[in-house]
């Protein structure tokens, strides 16, 4: 059974930072893509980034460009976010999502809140 | 950016009747391998997004068959044969034509 679980999510002061967990479980974790999305309080989803399989290329939404960093380790079935300079409107639930051989997306963890706030 | 637009926001709908939701991209999403890059994923409520149809019409694994979709270039269909009270949600369309990937502002499906 595909398992992702996102962890280190809490509240944090504006410029702050907060470096974000997801483990993954029940498939070859080397073999697929994977990606952050977030959704804000009552609000729709927002593709964050993405990183392929290697960890070789890297993709970020421009809200999040020079700040966020994606990265994973193969060897550990982990994914990371590592976010600095964190402003009021990164305050989200954070999903990390894994693609599949044809199909992007294909199954989401359950979130992690972040919360920017002073 | 490609700009995902759906319709209605919202949708009320009596069990067993169908339900229809539409999808506008900006530009097209039909790649040169051949593939439209079109996803649906519903939204339970307090539940993580699921997958339901991808590259347009092809149902994701264990999707049930009363979800169809449908459509091509710009525009794209979401159907539901007869809503059942599990098919309550949001629904979001998503482009992966290109980066960045955009989400529709999403379809609230709510039972009469």
């Amino acid at each position: 059974e595909v398992q992702l679980v996102e962890s280190g999510g809490g509240l944090v002061q504006p410029g702050g930072s907060l470096r974000l967990s997801c483990a993954a479980s029940g498939f070859t974790f080397t073999s697929l893509d994977m990606n952050w999305v977030r959704q804000a309080p009552g609000k729709g989803l927002e593709w964050v980034s993405s990183i392929t399989s290697t960890g070789s290329n890297m993709y970020y939404a421009d809200s999040v460009k020079g700040r966020f960093t994606i990265s994973r380790d193969n060897a550990k079935n982990s994914l990371y976010l590592q976010m600095n300079s964190l402003r009021a409107e990164d305050t989200a639930l954070y999903y990390c999502a894994r693609n599949g051989p044809t199909s992007e997306h294909e199954y989401w963890g359950p979130g992690t809140l972040v919360t920017v706030s002073s | 950016d490609i700009v995902m637009t759906q319709t209605p926001l919202s949708l009320s709908v009596t069990p067993g009747q169908p339900a229809s939701i539409s999808c506008k991209s900006s530009q097209s999403l039909l790649h040169t391998n051949g593939k439209t890059h079109l996803y649906w994923y519903l939204q339970r409520p307090g539940q993580p997004p699921q997958l339901l149809i991808y590259e347009v019409s092809n149902r994701f694994s264990g999707v049930t068959e009363r979800f169809s979709g449908s459509g091509s270039g710009t525009d794209f269909t979401l159907k539901i044969s007869r809503v059942e009270a599990e098919d309550v949600g949001i629904y979001y369309c998503m482009q992966s034509r290109q980066l960045p990937r955009t989400f529709g502002q999403g379809t609230k499906v709510e039972i009469k």
